[in-house]
């Protein structure tokens, strides 16, 4: 089945650091890569997306490419802020209208300032 | 206003009462979803409903049950509160039109249950 594993948490860094977080993929077909963010108190939101191989999402400094010889999406942003202090989700979901997102389990992302 | 709005946004209950939770949307769209969010295990499906008609269980509906009352609207009712449905819960929505099935969430839900 289809499946999203990203590295756990927390990540602690300090501002003006490089963050990468890993995430890596199993899925039947194509699908489509997504980071959403969940900041303190709210709901998730898309941060970036990629709908095929070497597409390059980007958002807010963040970017990650969808690599499928090494079924990965990670994560990358040049140098952080504390206001990207935030639980991150990769998530996917393949070209098949009826099937669900599938959601790693999230990686906190703690910056100190 | 947010397009995706849930209520209430903290509710506090005994175990063994029912309880409800509404979600509704003002973006169109067709799908609507619930997720329980547990720390460390990201979130879970519990029911989506790809129109008015058409519900579905998700992986962990034991103890829930959910009502699709308008394209608008997706409650999910916990029948018998128990302790370990005291989570973060929250309503998604998705439009069956779009080439990828990107989700807008609400701002959740969070439950205890004593």
């Amino acid at each position: 089945g289809n499946s999203v594993t990203q590295m756990e948490g927390p990540v602690t860094l300090s501002e003006e650091a490089f963050l990468t977080i890993n995430c890596t993929y199993t899925a039947t077909g194509y699908p489509s890569l997504f980071w959403y963010v969940q900041y303190p108190g709210e709901g998730l939101q898309l941060l970036l997306k990629a709908t095929k191989a070497d597409d390059k999402g980007s958002n807010k400094g963040f970017e990650a490419t969808y690599r499928k010889e090494t079924t990965s999406f990670h994560l990358e942003k040049g140098s952080v802020q504390v206001s990207d202090s935030a639980v991150y989700f990769c998530a996917l979901v393949t070209m098949n209208r009826d099937d669900k997102i599938i959601f790693g389990k999230g990686t906190r992302l703690h910056i100190l300032p | 206003d947010a397009d995706v709005t849930q209520t209430p946004r903290n509710r506090i209950t005994k175990t063994g009462k029912r309880i409800m939770l509404e979600c509704s949307q003002t973006k169109g769209h067709d799908r609507m979803y619930w997720y329980r969010q547990d720390p460390g295990l990201g979130l879970q499906l519990i029911y989506y409903s790809f129109d008015v008609k058409d519900i579905n269980k998700g992986e962990i509906s034991d103890g829930y049950s959910v009502s699709r009352q308008a394209q608008a609207k997706f409650s999910l009712s916990l029948e018998s509160a128990i302790p370990n449905q005291t989570a973060l819960y929250f309503c998604a929505t998705s439009d069956s039109g779009r080439a990828y099935n990107e989700q807008f969430f609400g701002p959740g839900t969070r439950l205890t249950v004593l």
